[in-house]
């Protein structure tokens, strides 16, 4: 299989802390990993794209110094938001490449859902 | 630039009638075309992808999917709707090559009536 784990898979938080999204790829490794948000009822919006060992690059419109994504190993992407307002509560998605699959396919974690107070 | 189009925000069938979500694209090249569904609260589960060749691909669960260049759509299709399937549906095209960014489309929501 090809499995995407996230965790924690919902946060609440008061307004002004940090939260840490994990995403874990359990079973094979991932040369890049991508963030996404999704507002309630709307589609997926891609945050950045998270590649091992090198800086995210940031889609238009992302602040790259709130969303800190972190790509420290072939299994591990993480999504720091920092001073986190109730305007950031959102579906966070991560997906996942594997190292050795043809181009263009994804595998999604389960999304993390955060609250802000 | 890339974009996807599901016309159909909301959907209502019928259990064991037939399905066809809509979905158009935009894209200069031969674009990689995916369908996943999500469930409330949950990820992205890949339904079927089409890459290259056959342009009627199938997936999971009975899905099937067919492209067509001339239309620039690639719609999902399903013979008989089960309860279980009802839940967002997303069509996005990809890229490819070291980006492997995805776009996706609005969604379509799909409600199963018993």
């Amino acid at each position: 299989g090809a499995v995407v784990s996230q965790h924690p898979s919902w946060v609440i938080c008061k307004s002004g802390t940090s939260v840490k999204i994990e995403c874990r790829s359990l079973d094979f490794q991932a040369t890049t990993m991508f963030w996404y948000r999704q507002f309630p009822k709307q589609s997926l919006m891609l945050m950045a794209t998270s590649n091992e060992g090198s800086k995210a690059t940031y889609e238009q419109g992302v602040e790259k110094d709130k969303f800190l994504i972190n790509h420290a190993s072939l299994t591990l992407s993480t999504l720091t938001v920092t001073s986190a307002h109730p305007e950031d509560s959102s579906f966070y998605i991560c997906s996942a490449r594997k190292r050795d699959r043809e181009t263009g396919e994804l595998f999604f974690g389960e999304g993390s859902r955060l609250t802000v107070l | 630039a890339q974009s996807v189009t599901q016309p159909d925000i909301h959907i209502t069938v019928s259990e064991g009638a037939s399905l066809e979500l809509r979905c158009n694209y935009s894209y200069g090249a031969t674009p990689y075309l995916f369908w996943y569904v999500q469930s409330p609260g949950q990820g992205l589960q890949l339904l079927l992808k089409y890459f290259s060749g056959d342009t009627l691909v199938q997936g999971i669960k009975g899905f099937e999917a067919e492209f067509k260049r001339s239309q620039s759509s690639f719609n999902l299709r399903k013979p008989s709707v089960h309860w279980s399937d009802a839940a967002e549906y997303f069509c996005a095209v990809g890229a490819g090559g070291a980006t492997n960014k995805l776009i996706f489309g609005t969604g379509t929501l799909l409600a199963v009536q018993p």
